[in-house]
């Protein structure tokens, strides 16, 4: 099966500091890879849409120049939380798209990366 | 009103009930259907992938989708205390995007 990696899976890190989450697509090519936000009980919520080789998509209210989005190659994508602040302490899950699956639509998890700012 | 509508939970089951988990959804150019399974602490997992109405079985697992109604279920036979987790339903229109938009998530026990 498709699997995806995160790492760290989890991190502690000092108010204004910038922490990067990486996120791999291990045995398949990911056109397209999207990280998500999830608070402890809560669902998740897209932060932005990140394709190979161009500027990530990012949804209303997520600022980019906090969250930046790095989509270098077919099987690595990464977020970095820039000058990190305690409400920044979340829960980042990335997807990876399997592009040219029978099912275009499937997204494939990471294992997630808990996040916490002291 | 939010696109995607499910109950939070907890919903408690005693081993072997059959389990039912709902979503509604009020865009009706939502073609794809998905159920994640999320243990704590984890990513989700893919459980069910449906596109378009019309029913689906994998093992103990079947979903099912009525567009007319824009509800979707996940039922689950035989239920056993693994099987404890938050259930998310997902759905997407058919575009480029491929954006996902998930329910709240269903918190489950079953009781052994």
């Amino acid at each position: 099966g498709a699997v995806v990696s995160q790492h760290p899976s989890r991190v502690i890190c000092k108010s204004g500091t910038s922490v990067k989450i990486e996120c791999r697509s291990l045995d398949f090519q990911a056109t397209t890879m999207f990280w998500y936000r999830q608070f402890p009980k809560k669902s998740l919520m897209l932060m932005a849409t990140s394709n190979e080789g161009s500027k990530a998509t990012y949804e209303q209210g997520v600022e980019k120049d906090k969250f930046l989005i790095n989509h270098a190659s077919l099987t690595l994508s990464t977020l970095t939380v820039t000058s990190a602040h305690p409400e920044d302490s979340s829960f980042y899950i990335c997807s990876a798209r399997l592009a040219g699956g029978p099912r275009g639509n499937e997204q494939f998890f990471g294992p997630g990366t808990r996040l916490t700012v002291l | 009103q939010k696109e995607v509508e499910q109950d939070p939970g907890p919903l408690s089951v005693p081993e072997g009930a059959i389990v039912s988990l709902n979503c509604t959804y009020s865009n009706s150019a939502f073609q794809y259907f998905m159920w994640y399974r999320q243990y704590s602490r984890k990513g989700p997992e893919l459980l069910m992938y449906t596109y378009s109405s019309g029913n689906k079985e994998d093992g103990r697992f079947t979903a099912q989708v009525d567009k007319s109604s824009k509800y979707i279920s996940l039922f689950i036979r035989d239920s056993q205390p693994s099987d404890s987790a938050t259930y998310l339903c997902a759905m997407s229109r058919m575009d480029s995007s491929y954006k996902l938009i998930f329910g709240s998530g269903t918190r489950l026990l079953v009781r052994p």
